[in-house]
């Protein structure tokens, strides 16, 4: 069974940075294209970022760019989100996910893990 | 301001036949695959098409389809738990990133 569990979200001041995890189970976790995705309250789903398997290869959203960098280590299963400069707007859940492959998107969802970044 | 538009909702009777509409452009519907999810009172997403695959789990009334730069996820005998918000997913090469439609609140009467 695919499993992912989000971790390391919270409370963090203007300003502030943050770096969120994410343990992957039950599949061939270097395998696999994985991504964040986030969501602010009431608003719709952003895609924020994807890394390869090998890690060779990292996309991000524009808007993200230069502050947020996607990471892994295969060797433990997790995937890494490391989040800079936070602002107010990057309050949001941030969920993990697996890539779907065939550029179908991501088929597998975490939990979400909340970041509230507010003084 | 997202590079897809989708209706913002939609709402039919139980056992009817909705669509959903997902409208970008060439270089991205146009030239990639679409996936579509579904959110139930912001719990965590759920993939209901992938492509053209219906995910493991998922029940046939759901199904998708593209024409052009428009995809299309219809739900066949539209069912209470059909309830939700829907989005559309796919990758937009001018942009090097994947893009999520806004979303289309679906509504059971």
């Amino acid at each position: 069974e695919v499993k992912l569990l989000e971790s390391g979200g919270g409370l963090v001041q203007p300003g502030g940075s943050l770096r969120l995890s994410c343990v992957a189970s039950g599949f061939s976790f270097s395998d696999y294209w994985m991504h964040w995705v986030r969501q602010s309250p009431g608003k719709g789903l952003v895609w924020v970022a994807r890394l390869k398997g090998d890690r060779s290869v990292a996309d991000y959203a524009a808007s993200l760019r230069g502050r947020f960098t996607i990471s892994r280590d295969n060797a433990k299963n997790t995937l890494y989100l490391q989040m800079d400069s936070l602002t107010a707007e990057d309050t949001a859940v941030y969920y993990c996910a697996r890539d779907a492959g065939g550029g179908r998107g991501v088929d597998y969802w975490g939990q979400g893990t909340l970041v509230t970044v507010s003084s | 301001q997202s590079a897809l538009t989708q209706e913002a909702s939609v709402s039919g009777t139980v056992g009817q036949k909705v669509t959903l509409s997902c409208t970008g452009n060439t270089n991205n519907i146009g030239s990639s695959p679409v996936a579509w999810y579904q959110q139930i009172s912001h719990g965590v997403p759920k993939s209901v098409m992938l492509g053209n695959s219906l995910p493991s789990g998922i029940p046939d009334r759901f199904s998708g389809s593209k024409s052009g730069t428009t995809a299309s996820l219809t739900i066949s005998g539209l069912q209470p738990e059909d309830e939700a918000n829907y989005y559309c997913l796919t990758w937009d090469y001018s942009l090097s990133a994947y893009v999520f439609g806004p979303g289309t609140k679906v509504t059971v009467l």
